[in-house]
């Protein structure tokens, strides 16, 4: 089925400088978004993309649905952007098997001072 | 603004007690609701949706329920509580038609 292979699994950054998190999609998606748990385990929204890129302060994404790809790309990072990250896509079949994302496993992102 | 209220925050229930869960969203007309679980140390699995009042459909089987009693309400229950209910229950919604969703702040479950 439809799956979503998401990387680094873990990311180590100190403070100020930034990288990018990406997914990869076995199929075509319609669309991806991007959230981030919480201290409690619930998601916020970071991002929700059906093509192009967006950019919210130090946090900029991009969705190739024809490549098959997205980037969440993190600079100047600071300390309380640690938490994990999930990138969560809308599958081929999303209408009929329910409107169900396809998450990603997370990245564990650790910021240093 | 649309908001969506999750309730109880945590609850410890006794295998075999009865359990209801409640999510309510407000400011948003025929939303698409659902219900998402997350075993500790396991992956979100979505549970049920809803398009619309009245209709839900299951999509794992966990000996849960839900409802769609009202257009802006999700219910999520069971008569017996099993050991394995125990996780993090998120609520969720989006527009029709789109799948920008929104998730609640989630009840953590403990059964014991």
């Amino acid at each position: 089925g439809d799956q979503v292979e998401q990387s680094p699994s873990a990311l180590s950054l100190h403070e100020g400088t930034g990288s990018a998190l990406r997914c990869n999609f076995t199929t075509t998606m319609r669309a991806v978004q991007w959230f981030r748990k919480n201290s409690r385990g619930s998601l916020i929204n970071l991002f929700y993309l059906a093509s192009g890129t967006k950019e919210n302060g130090r946090l900029k994404s991009a969705f190739d649905s024809k490549e098959r790809y997205s980037t969440l790309h993190i600079r100047d990072a600071q300390l309380e952007d640690s938490g994990t990250y999930f990138c969560a896509a809308e599958g081929r079949n999303y209408g009929s098997s329910g409107n169900k994302l396809i998450f990603g496993i997370g990245t564990l992102l650790s910021v240093k001072p | 603004a649309q908001t969506i209220h999750q309730w109880p925050v945590a609850e410890i229930k006794a295998v075999g007690s009865p359990l209801s869960l409640g999510c309510t969203i407000k400011g948003k007309s025929s939303p698409n609701l659902y219900w998402y679980w997350q075993a500790t140390g396991g992956t979100l699995q979505q549970l049920f949706y809803s398009i619309t009042v009245g209709q839900v459909e299951s999509v794992v089987q966990l000996n849960l329920s839900a409802s769609r009693p009202k257009d802006d309400q999700f219910i999520l229950s069971t008569e017996k509580l099993l050991l394995s209910h125990s996780g993090f229950y998120l609520c969720a919604w989006s527009p029709q038609g789109d799948s920008d969703y929104t998730f609640g702040s989630g009840t953590r479950l403990l059964v014991i």
